[in-house]
């Protein structure tokens, strides 16, 4: 089974610059995350999506941090203008629902997207 | 106070010796807990789940203590391929169904 796809895996922009990630998740998988991992500490949920509906982007700096899953499969993570603190992998993940209970299983992660802000 | 916290390390431990983590999550409404285990340069991955009666994969021991707001995992037997970051999981469960993650505690295995 093919796993959580991203690209692109490295890239490095000058601040106030654009960058887009994109993400593909496992077939069926109907939640899709966002995550800002930055060195030395754990990864933070910045948006959660059910199929193409946001359930929580609460901590999505949203005047800079766009993020958007049409049709419910691919998203795309958008950062504009670009800081330096925004250095930091993003990861992506999706889990299947469970549909009885409304609640996720297991979230597989992709490989990430390490980006560079300088 | 952060959500979820964790003695960052590094334990340095030689190969064969038992090796404890410990983690604590500051919302008593949390409803399920997890270690994950992170690679240098990688992607975490789902290590184990923790449950309130306690689970053992291997060499591998989950605890949870939900009075004091408490998750372990024990490592017995440490090999070299256990050298990686662990980190500890908790899900609000708030119908986001969000996770948390620790700052994770790094473990090198030596020879």
């Amino acid at each position: 089974e093919a796993g959580v796809a991203q690209s692109p895996r490295y890239k490095i922009i000058e601040k106030r610059q654009s960058v887009a990630f994109w993400c593909n998740p496992i077939s069926g998988h109907a939640t899709l995350y966002w995550y800002q991992q930055i060195l030395g500490q754990g990864p933070k949920l910045l948006i959660q999506f059910q199929n193409n509906g946001v359930v929580d982007d609460s901590q999505l700096p949203k005047d800079r941090f766009s993020a958007e899953r049409l049709k419910g499969v691919d998203s795309t993570l958008k950062i504009q203008p670009a800081k330096l603190e925004d250095s930091a992998v993003y990861l992506c993940a999706s889990s299947p629902l469970n549909r009885r209970t409304g609640t996720t299983y297991e979230q597989y992660f992709g490989p990430g997207t390490r980006l560079t802000v300088t | 106070r952060k959500e979820v916290e964790q003695d960052p390390g590094p334990f340095n431990v030689p190969e064969g010796a038992t090796v404890a983590f410990n983690c604590t999550y500051s919302n008593s409404a949390s409803q399920s807990f997890f270690w994950y285990r992170q690679d240098c340069r990688k992607e975490p991955k789902l290590l184990m789940s923790v449950y309130s009666s306690g689970n053992e994969d291997g060499r591998f021991t989950a605890q949870l203590n939900r009075a004091s707001q408490y998750i372990s995992l024990l490592i017995r037997d440490s090999k070299l391929s256990d050298s990686a970051t662990y980190l500890c999981v908790v899900n609000r469960g708030t119908g986001a169904n969000n996770l948390f993650f620790g700052t994770g505690t790094r473990l090198t295995v030596i020879p």
